[in-house]
């Protein structure tokens, strides 16, 4: 089984529609972030949380939100979606060892807001 | 965090090694060389990454230059799944911040 899940892995919605994106994982790590890659870009940060308590904005925050519901568990919501949220979005997950906090990224989404 | 510049694209014949440069000439002294790849909009996969000493684990070898700057990956025998846009990413450990993705290397297994 795969240590970091995203759901759905495709979804076709329409502009100002509410989306909720999860990510589930079992590699026992605190740290959670979201990314979204659009096509020939690298990776933009959206939204990162260390622990349950803490939540914290990346790069491109605005239009998106999260819910840390446990340990395990990393939301993000699009409240009211536009054609430009149309992208792959990554979970990823990590941990602290040996003074290194490797990040280890899920499957993806892919979304598509018509 | 460091700059890194990658050949944008390579191939390989199919069981040789290929060898994916990286120079990283402004890379500060906690800053680690980590490698990802990614296969066809599927999500990042870490592959290695070190501070100063090589490094080897069952997918690669990471060769770091004693100046530290300028590394190799190598992937000692190629097969056609090995296919995929390797990145090269230098990054201070344990910061919790992102890693940043830049275009990386387009390696082509061929045949």
């Amino acid at each position: 089984d795969a240590d970091v899940t995203q759901t759905p892995r495709n979804r076709i919605t329409k502009t100002g529609k509410r989306i909720m994106l999860e990510c589930s994982q079992t590699k026992g790590h605190d740290r959670m972030y979201w990314y979204r890659q659009d096509p020939g870009l690298g990776l933009r940060l959206i939204y990162y949380s260390f622990d349950v308590k803490d939540i914290n904005k990346g790069e491109i925050s605005d239009g998106y939100s999260v819910s840390r519901q446990a340990q395990a568990k990393f939301s993000l919501s699009l409240e009211s979606a536009i054609p430009n949220q149309t992208a792959l979005y990554f979970c990823a997950t990590s941990g602290v060892d040996k003074r290194t906090d490797t990040q280890y990224f899920g499957p993806g989404t892919r979304l598509t807001v018509l | 965090d460091a700059k890194t510049t990658q050949p944008p694209s390579m191939d390989c014949a199919e069981g040789r090694a290929a060898n994916l440069p990286c120079n990283h000439s402004t890379i500060s002294g906690n800053e680690y060389v980590y490698w990802y790849r990614q296969i066809h909009s599927q999500g990042p996969q870490y592959i290695i990454h070190g501070l100063k000493n090589n490094e080897t684990n069952e997918m690669a070898s990471l060769i770091i230059t004693e100046d530290r700057k300028s590394s190799t990956l190598i992937l000692p025998h190629a097969t056609l799944r090995d296919t995929a846009v390797y990145y090269c990413i230098v990054r201070v450990g344990d910061t919790g911040n992102q890693f940043y993705f830049g275009t990386g290397t387009s390696l082509t297994v061929i045949p």
